[in-house]
């Protein structure tokens, strides 16, 4: 039972480039959700789906851009990275009603230089 | 002000030490109160759940809500050089169905169990 997959594990940018994560999960679960950790900032949410075809912003959207054509995967897409960009970003998912058990991937680290 | 406030840390304790971690909240509409445990680069796990004032007991975790208050605490007893980790309070309001997905974190704190 692979859970919530998130690739790359790791990702050195420059300035300007694009990019995508990746997030797969297996468990049909409604809600999926990204986070970026950084120092002292503590889990932050970027974007969130209810359901294929349906996405929202979270806290933090500005630079991010997702979508959700099937209830497994859920990108996130870097428009034109940012040294501020640089986090570790989180996929999370749950049940729609199950909500308070979030499963997360293992994270990406992601450097802008 | 945050809707979730949680001290940082770090906190450091000997082996079987009580370690108390604590949270506050501004939002009267929190119904959902959750700690989740975090290993060095892992993803954060869901350790303890309640949606009621009062205490709920886990083995060596205790989870501790007071409403009134809006103050949750996680107690943990006899503590371990396993549990050292950074521990994220989160919360939710009950949303449209009965969902509660939308949880919001605090920021954590580092813990570290000395043997």
């Amino acid at each position: 039972n692979a859970g919530v997959t998130q690739t790359p594990k790791f990702q050195v940018l420059k300035t300007g480039q694009s990019m995508t994560l990746q997030c797969a999960q297996d468990m049909n679960h409604e809600y999926m959700s990204w986070y970026r950790q950084d120092p002292g900032m503590g889990l932050r949410l970027i974007h969130y789906s209810v359901g294929a075809g349906i996405t929202d912003q979270g806290e933090v959207p500005n630079g991010y851009n997702v979508s959700r054509s099937t209830t497994e995967d859920f990108p996130l897409r870097l428009l034109s990275a940012a040294p501020s960009q640089t986090s570790v970003y989180f996929c999370a998912s749950s049940s729609y009603l199950r909500g308070e058990k979030l499963f997360f991937g293992s994270g990406t680290q992601l450097s802008v230089l | 002000q945050k809707e979730v406030e949680q001290d940082p840390g770090p906190l450091s304790v000997p082996e079987g030490a009580i370690v108390s971690l604590n949270c506050t909240y501004s939002n009267s509409a929190f119904q959902y109160f959750m700690w989740y445990r975090q290993y060095s680069r892992k993803g954060p796990e869901l350790l303890m759940y309640t949606y009621s004032s009062g205490n709920k007991e886990d083995g060596r975790f205790t989870a501790q809500v007071d409403k009134s208050s809006k103050y949750i605490s996680l107690f943990i007893r006899d503590s371990q050089p396993s549990d050292s980790a950074t521990y994220l309070c989160a919360m939710s309001a009950r949303g449209s169905g009965g969902s509660n997905y939308k949880l919001t974190f605090g920021k954590g704190t580092l813990l570290t169990v000395n043997p």
